[in-house]
């Protein structure tokens, strides 16, 4: 039982480089999110897809890309990395329970670096 | 504005000790509220909900509490492992547009 995989768990980038997080879930959930975690901050989120076929912004989108690609897979694309973005990044799936949304299940998140 | 604030930031205690950990919202109008644990180097893991009716659960030595009049949740830790060291992490969900709200987390270190 998978759950959520991330990859790469590690990347150092050169400023300006693109790059693509791929996030995989194994649970059929419908709903995907991607975060991203700085020290003395909380998750905050970036994207997220509620269902496959659709995404939207979250709290910091700028920088960003998105790309549902079915049920299973969410990724999350830098085109032109910045410092800024060097943080962990965080993919989450959850499904609705009742009127709302079930518990998240998170990868391990990517560590990544931007010089 | 919705916020979600935890306290404190970190804290030591000695193996076997109980602790209690706070978090404190303005999230409204509220659904439910988690507690997840974040080992280093790992995603959060979700330990428990409650929802608006739920004062107290409790999952293993985790016990959780929520005043829903007040906006505050608590999570006590009984007789804390080595194991137990960890970032706790309230996570509040908004009832309409199904949004999460995350504080910034406690980290607990146990020591032997």
């Amino acid at each position: 039982n998978a759950g959520v995989t991330q990859t790469p768990k590690f990347q150092v980038l050169k400023t300006g480089q693109s790059m693509t997080l791929q996030c995989a879930q194994d649970m059929n959930h419908n709903s995907m999110y991607w975060y991203r975690q700085d020290p003395g901050m909380g998750l905050r989120l970036i994207y997220y897809s509620a269902s496959e076929g659709t995404t939207d912004k979250g709290e910091v989108p700028n920088g960003y890309n998105v790309s549902r690609l079915n049920k299973r897979e969410f990724s999350l694309r830098l085109e032109s990395a910045a410092p800024s973005q060097t943080s962990v990044y965080f993919c989450a799936s959850s499904e609705a329970v009742g009127a709302g949304p079930g518990p998240q299940h998170f990868g391990d998140g990517t560590r990544l670096s931007i010089l | 504005k919705n916020q979600v604030e935890q306290s404190p930031q970190s804290l030591i205690i000695l193996e076997g000790k109980n602790c209690t950990l706070q978090c404190n919202y303005t999230v409204s109008p509220f659904s439910n509220l988690r507690w997840y644990k974040q080992d280093t180097g790992r995603g959060p893991v979700s330990l428990t909900i409650m929802t608006f009716s739920e004062n107290t659960k409790s999952n293993g030595r985790y016990t959780a509490t929520l005043d829903a009049d007040t906006k505050q949740s608590s999570l006590h830790i009984t007789a804390s492992q080595l194991s137990d060291s960890a970032s706790y992490i309230c996570v509040v969900t908004r009832r309409t547009g199904n949004q999460f709200y995350f504080g910034t987390g406690t980290s607990l270190t146990v020591i032997p």
